[in-house]
């Protein structure tokens, strides 16, 4: 089946980086793409970026724009998401999810399945 | 603030049926499709419907979608306490070039 598995648990300190990994299994890595959706403390969900696993585009939420890198490893067929200069109001669960993103001219409708999640917390 | 909204909460009896609105506007649900979310706490969200009303493989025939316009509705017939959860409509944003989600319903099963 097809899934995915988030790096665990993050604590930074204000103006650190964060990296968190998405490694997927059950499905063919380069025929999607691959989302970052972030859940805040009592907030609902905010998709932060996309990136093709089919020719690593990428395409960013003009919110993160700078500050977020989407890559991928298709050998180990793992998505990666780095967030800099950290604030406190990037404290969340972060998500990684599956889309139908393959090229520039097409988006990510839909996400399908979700990794587990990964909580970073960013405090002094 | 949201871009797509939807109602905070709704609730209904078990057995029941219940709708839940997504209103956005023509650079979002307007022209382009529209999926749906349960996000139980502690847990990921799932998918629940696609493309406006395609079910995944795995999802009841109980949970059904919908669009018209600039608007889309989520459906829940034979509602059951383990469907309480929040759930989320989502889509693209031609305007802004990124996803957007409603501000999420809390459904109660009363």
């Amino acid at each position: 089946q097809v899934q995915l598995v988030q790096s665990g648990a993050e604590v930074k300190k204000p103006g650190a980086s964060v990296q968190v990994s998405c490694k997927t299994s059950g499905y063919t890595f380069t025929t999607y793409g691959i989302s970052w959706v972030r859940q805040a403390p009592g907030q609902g969900l905010e998709w932060m970026a996309s990136i093709s696993s089919y020719n690593g585009d990428t395409i960013y939420a003009q919110k993160f724009q700078g500050r977020v890198t989407l890559t991928t490893d298709t050998s180990a067929t793992t998505a990666y998401m780095e967030l800099r200069s950290l604030r406190s109001d990037d404290t969340a669960m972060y998500y990684c999810a599956r889309d139908p993103r393959l090229t520039r001219e097409s988006v990510p409708n839909w996400f399908d399945p979700w990794g587990q999640g990964t909580l970073v917390t960013v405090s002094s | 603030q949201s871009v797509l909204t939807q109602p905070p909460s709704v609730s209904a009896a078990p057995g029941q049926k219940v709708t839940i609105s997504c209103s956005g506007s023509s650079s979002n649900i307007g022209n382009n499709y529209v999926s749906w979310y349960q996000h139980l706490p502690g847990t990921a969200p799932k998918l629940l419907i696609y493309d406006n009303n395609k079910r995944p493989s795995g999802i009841p025939d109980r949970f059904s979608g919908s669009k018209s316009g600039t608007s889309a509705t989520l459906g829940i017939t034979g509602l059951q306490t383990g469907d309480e959860a929040d759930y989320y409509c989502g889509t693209w944003d031609s305007s802004l070039s990124g996803g957007v989600f409603g501000g999420g319903t809390k459904l109660t099963v009363l």
